[in-house]
């Protein structure tokens, strides 16, 4: 069963520019979270969804945003970048919205803002 | 504010002995607990959890303590093994009956390095 894959996995932006990482969950999952690491703050959680709808949401700005389709694969979008928005975004995906399910988590994106 | 501190930032053990790793939290409304182990470019791996009707679960050679009235739980791996060297992330949340918050509160992690 292939893992929780997450694309691009390395980017570099300048401030003032948007990103969209995506996410494609296990096959069958359907519940999509999202984490920004860094290494002071650690993980921090941003949004997570479930069948198309985000149920859950972080304390970050409105430039975080996301979506989730109808085959569970998950976008993040980050407008109006800045030098602090560098980080390893995390995604990981579970079969169901109970926290007790293990959580799977994918490789991450590295966001790098000049 | 940390709710989740992971206090030790890094820890050295040699191969064969045991490694505790601590995590003290501050919302005592937290009720179940998770720790994550991370090899360098790939994402947490979940290892074990503990609910907080529970003051011990075990896993092979990890064992989780919850210690509720210190509000503090660790990690104890026995034996270690080079493989073990990773960062370790304790996580904690609320129980579902807590309302729609679902969010896993994370410390900064431990970076455990086992000596052969």
């Amino acid at each position: 069963k292939a893992g929780v894959t997450q694309t691009p996995r390395y980017l570099i932006k300048t401030r003032g520019q948007q990103v969209t990482l995506s996410c494609s969950p296990i096959s069958g999952h359907r519940s999509v979270s999202w984490y920004q690491q860094t290494p002071g703050q650690g993980l921090q959680f941003l949004f997570e969804y479930f069948s198309e709808t985000q149920r859950n949401k972080g304390n970050f700005p409105g430039r975080f945003s996301g979506r989730q389709f109808s085959n569970s694969r998950s976008e993040m979008n980050v407008s109006t970048l800045e030098l602090g928005d560098s980080a390893l975004y995390l995604c990981a995906s579970s079969w169901g919205r109970r926290i007790y399910n293990e959580q799977f988590f994918g490789p991450g994106t590295r966001l790098t803002v000049l | 504010d940390q709710q989740v501190k992971q206090n030790s930032p890094s820890l050295s053990v040699q191969e064969g002995r045991i490694s505790i790793l601590n995590c003290d939290y501050t919302n005592s409304m937290f009720d179940y607990f998770l720790w994550y182990k991370k090899y360098p470019a790939e994402g947490p791996t979940f290892l074990i959890s503990i609910s907080s009707i529970k003051d011990k679960n075990e896993d092979g050679r990890f064992t989780v303590f919850l210690n509720k009235s210190a509000k503090h739980l660790s990690l104890h791996i026995v034996p270690s093994q080079p493989g073990d060297s990773a960062v370790y992330f304790c996580a904690a949340s609320r129980s579902l009956n807590a309302g729609n918050n679902r969010k896993l509160i994370w410390g900064l992690g431990t970076s455990l390095a086992v000596n052969p």
